[in-house]
């Protein structure tokens, strides 16, 4: 069974600074992974989204790395910004057609003026 | 702008009742998941649809159906409601491949 875990739950940071969020999976037989941003209350953006082909992708001031040798993902936020706080979350898609994507807790963000 | 529409946007029910929940796809898509979201977790997968039929399913009771209508557009119904039914019920439409999944605002279902 596919387990998702972010590291770290909550991230305070001044703006301006760069940094990365955590996601790691335990089976690396996946089809895609796809990070998405929340506001509260809200439904889901998609930021990015990598292939299990592929080792990276880059969007804006985003970029998102994929390693599925060690079940691990990172994105990383350049100089960021109070408009980026929101909870990131990514999600792993199925090795199976009609398998369950499944999504990790997220990391709550909050980028201060 | 996604595409993806919900209605409601919120909604309260009392313990027993059954719920309608309705999605319309970005156009073009004819795939539809639903997933339930509670406060402070991540989305959990309830079903997909593709083409009108079921693609898989989560770890849900079957008091959780789902129809997806030709204009794939798609329905989540949940009969005899409890309380730990409260949470954000989301839907998203895709493409069986690649999967980029398109998310809808959200239905927040409040069970008193």
């Amino acid at each position: 069974k596919q387990e998702v875990t972010q590291i770290p739950a909550a991230l305070s940071v001044p703006e301006g600074e760069n940094l990365v969020l955590n996601c790691s999976f335990t089976d690396s037989a996946i089809y895609n992974l796809q990070w998405f941003r929340q506001d509260p209350g809200k439904g889901l953006t998609s930021l990015l989204l990598i292939q299990s082909s592929q080792r990276e992708q880059t969007s804006g001031r985003l970029n998102a790395s994929l390693d599925k040798s060690s079940g691990r993902s990172t994105l990383y936020i350049a100089a960021s910004q109070p408009g980026d706080s929101a909870t990131y979350l990514c999600a792993v898609g199925p090795g199976n057609y009609g398998q369950n994507f499944v999504f990790g807790p997220g990391t709550r963000l909050s980028v201060l003026p | 702008e996604t595409g993806v529409t919900q209605s409601p946007t919120h909604l309260i029910k009392t313990r027993g009742q059954q719920v309608t929940l309705r999605c319309s796809s970005q156009s073009g898509h004819n795939t539809v998941s639903w997933y339930q979201q509670a406060l402070g977790q991540g989305p959990q997968f309830i079903f997909q649809y593709y083409r009108e039929e079921e693609n898989g399913r989560g770890n849900f009771p079957p008091r959780f159906s789902g129809l997806q209508f030709p204009n794939y557009s798609s329905e989540l119904n949940v009969n005899a409601l409890e309380l730990d039914d409260s949470a954000l019920y989301l839907c998203a439409s895709s493409f069986l491949e690649p999967h980029t999944q398109y998310f809808g605002p959200g239905t927040r279902l409040t069970v008193l």
